[in-house]
């Protein structure tokens, strides 16, 4: 069956430092990989889209890479800073354009 | 741009009673707005996908005559919670894409709900 794994324990890390997010996924040939962003009790907010054929795409000091060999993707947020504290959701578009996400990864930075 | 907007943002119904939680899209048309649903620190999981003019389509395992979704214009899907029971209980969200556009989703900031 279809998976979409993402590490469930918080990540800690010092502000400054580089924050590293992974999502793993099986059978699943995904066109389209989502990152979105989720403070508590809100709806999630769009981050970053990379499409299979990329292997990188960057916007501020987000990061994400996409290795379709692997079935991973890393999400990286430079130069965290406490605003930074969320939890990261992963999502893979299917037919329809439906979205099936990952359980998400709660990020802590601490000043 | 591109902002939903839901209403309810909560709501406390009492058990065999029903409730309707409207998504709307402020500043776009969507064809389609899709229907989740988020347990406390669980992923969302998606219910149902809502077409402009046409019947939803619910993902395995929702009742549909439970759960009625209405996408009567291209801004506006009701979600209606028939016979809540405390089970129902969770954060209903929703999203929408851009008519013409194909990837990301646009979210709404939630609907809690409660039953008692």
């Amino acid at each position: 069956s279809q998976k979409i794994e993402q590490n469930s324990e918080a990540l800690n890390i010092q502000e400054g430092k580089t924050a590293t997010l992974t999502c793993n996924y099986t059978n699943y040939s995904p066109a389209y990989l989502q990152w979105y962003r989720q403070d508590p009790g809100r709806g999630p907010v769009f981050l970053l889209l990379i499409r299979e054929n990329e292997k990188e795409k960057r916007k501020e000091r987000l990061k994400v890479t996409f290795d379709t060999t692997l079935k991973q993707s890393l999400f990286h947020i430079t130069a965290s800073q406490p605003a930074d504290s969320a939890t990261y959701l992963c999502a893979l578009e299917g037919a329809g354009n439906m979205l099936t996400f990952g359980g998400g990864t709660r990020l802590m930075v601490k000043p | 741009g591109a902002v939903v907007s839901q209403h309810p943002s909560w709501v406390i119904c009492k058990s065999g009673t029903s409730v309707k939680i409207e998504c709307r899209s402020l500043d776009f048309q969507a064809t389609t707005m899709f229907w989740y649903r988020q347990f406390p620190k669980q992923s969302l999981m998606l219910m149902a996908t809502s077409n402009e003019g046409s019947k939803a389509t619910y993902e395995q395992g929702v009742e549909k005559d439970k759960f009625l979704i209405n996408h009567a214009s291209l801004t506006l899907s009701t979600l209606t919670v028939t016979s809540a029971h405390p089970e129902d209980s969770s954060f209903y969200i929703c999203s929408a894409k851009i008519q013409g556009a194909r990837n990301e989703q646009y979210f709404g900031p939630g609907t809690r709900l409660t039953v008692t």
